[in-house]
C-alpha cells in the first residue's frame, strides 16, 4: 500500500552542524509535502511545506527538498540547536483532497 | 494564530467506559481530523470530518466514532475503552483539505486500566 517512510529513526548531530532528516513516500500522486516538529508532551507543529511543482523550499534555518524522481523528501537544518531536539515527521496528501499521511518520525538529538 | 485546543491533557479511563475526547478550534476551519499517535507507528488517521455532521472513517475507525455538530467542534468517542487504546491522541484542523498544513492541539494522553 501507499506510505510514507523515513530512512533512520533517530539522528544525534553536534550543536553547530547541519542536520538533514530524510523521508521516502511511494504515492507518486502526491502533490504536496509537510515536515512538522514536535517536542515531548506537545503536539506537532509545522515547520515547512513545498508543493510538487518545486524542487526546493527555504525557511529560516531549514531547507525543504524534493526529489519527485525517486519520490524522496528532505528536510536540513543548518546550524543546528540544542532547541532543534525533536521528532521530525514528514506528511504527504496523496493527491488526496482530505487527508495526510505521516511517516513515522526521526528523533534528533542535539548534543551541546 | 489558529489555536486548536483539545479538552484534556491527561485522562485515565476504566476498561468498558464511555469516553469523549474534545476538540474545539477557532479558525473557521471546515476540516477536521483525529489521530492516535503510538512509538513506532507515527500518527494514524482514527476519522476526519470536512463539514458539520460529515465524517470519514480513516486509517483505524474500529472502536471509535466521532460527531461534528457545530463547525469548531469534532468529538472523538470511544463507545467502550479498551486497554489497547491506550494511547495519545491528536487533534488537528486545516483550511483547505490536503492542500495547506493541518494545524495540531496539542494531544490527549488517554490510560485505560
Amino acid at each position: 500500500g501507499e506510505s510514507v517512510g523515513l530512512h533512520l529513526p533517530t539522528l544525534s548531530v553536534q550543536e553547530g552542524d547541519n542536520s538533514i532528516i530524510n523521508c521516502a513516500y511511494s504515492n507518486s500522486a502526491s502533490d504536496y509535502f509537510i515536515w512538522y516538529k514536535q517536542e515531548s508532551g506537545k503536539g506537532p507543529q509545522f515547520i515547512i511545506d513545498i508543493r510538487s511543482n518545486m524542487d526546493k523550499r527555504q525557511g529560516q534555518r531549514v531547507t525543504v527538498l524534493l526529489n519527485k524522481t525517486v519520490k524522496h523528501l528532505s528536510l536540513q537544518i543548518a546550524a543546528t540547536q540544542p532547541g532543534d531536539s525533536a521528532v521530525y515527521f514528514c506528511a504527504e496528501n496523496g493527491g488526496s483532497n482530505y487527508k495526510l499521511t505521516f511517516g513515522k518520525g526521526t528523533l534528533l538529538t542535539v548534543n551541546p | 494564530d489558529v489555536k486548536v485546543t483539545q479538552s484534556s491533557r491527561y485522562l485515565v479511563k476504566r476498561t468498558g467506559e464511555k469516553v469523549f475526547l474534545e476538540c474545539v478550534q477557532d479558525m473557521d476551519h471546515e476540516n477536521m481530523f483525529w489521530y492516535r499517535q503510538d512509538p513506532g507507528l507515527g500518527l494514524r488517521l482514527i476519522y476526519f470530518s470536512y463539514d458539520v455532521k460529515m465524517k470519514e472513517k480513516g486509517d483505524i475507525p474500529e472502536g471509535y466514532s466521532v460527531s461534528r455538530e457545530k463547525k469548531e467542534r469534532f468529538s472523538l468517542i470511544l463507545e467502550s475503552a479498551s486497554t489497547n487504546q491506550t494511547s495519545m491522541y491528536l487533534c488537528a484542523s486545516t483550511w483547505d483539505r490536503g492542500k495547506t498544513e493541518a494545524f495540531f492541539g496539542q494531544g490527549t494522553r488517554l490510560t485505560v486500566v
